[in-house]
């Protein structure tokens, strides 16, 4: 079990480029979310895979933002044209699917944003 | 919506004291309840969860237990160490399909030696 990995873990990019971020859950779960922390917050919830199908966005996630998550393995965020007001702590998590309640999500390093 | 209300940071304790975290929550459905810890330069990790109305869930000497009454899921430890030293973030999920985690602030611990 190698956890679930981010890449790349920093990132600096001036205002309107565009961006990837990658994850790589833990290998036999089906579920991946991505979250966004900002300082002195708690992560928020911005979509959910199971397996390759995005079952939820966030109304946070702008129409700038699109994740995918090819094969059902790993995924990728892309925001397009990035604002400052974007920089923050990208997470992604993982999880396996389930029928009992409080499954647990295992979280990846993240990967921190910095718009100029 | 869901909400999680944590209480204000930062807490400064000194080694071997006892500690209590505040969190309530605001669910519209039976959620399960976590608390999750961010040491400094690491990601977030499980410390402890419960799925049902008086389950205590536990791991490292911390504990809390589910009420439902008070709608709250309270962290506890009876002797902190300098090591827990972290970031705690107090969460729920509903039950469901998605499952996404709703978050409190978190609250900073350090720990004094």
């Amino acid at each position: 079990d190698t956890g679930v990995s981010q890449n790349p873990r920093h990132k600096i990019t001036k205002r309107g480029q565009n961006v990837t971020f990658r994850c790589d859950p833990i290998s036999e779960h089906n579920r991946l979310y991505w979250y966004r922390q900002t300082l002195g917050q708690g992560p928020e919830f911005l979509t959910y895979f199971q397996n390759e199908a995005q079952l939820e966005k966030s109304r946070l996630l702008s129409d700038r933002f699109s994740a995918e998550r090819p094969k059902g393995s790993f995924s990728t965020l892309e925001i397009q044209r990035t604002e400052q007001g974007d920089s923050a702590m990208y997470l992604c998590a993982s999880s396996l699917s389930s029928g009992l309640a409080g499954v647990a999500q295992y979280f990846g390093p993240g990967t921190r944003l910095l718009v100029l | 919506g869901d909400s999680v209300t944590q209480m204000e940071g930062p807490v400064t304790l000194s080694e071997e004291a006892f500690l209590t975290i505040n969190c309530t929550y605001t669910a519209t459905g039976y959620p399960s309840l976590f608390w999750y810890v961010q040491y400094p330069g690491e990601g977030l990790q499980l410390l402890l969860k419960a799925t049902k109305a008086d389950d205590k869930g536990s791991n490292k000497g911390f504990e809390a237990t589910y009420r439902k009454e008070t709608t709250s899921f309270h962290l506890e430890k009876g002797s902190v160490q300098v090591s827990d030293s972290a970031v705690y973030f107090c969460a729920l999920s509903e039950s469901g399909a998605n499952s996404k985690l709703t978050f409190g602030k978190g609250i900073t611990l350090s720990v004094r030696p």
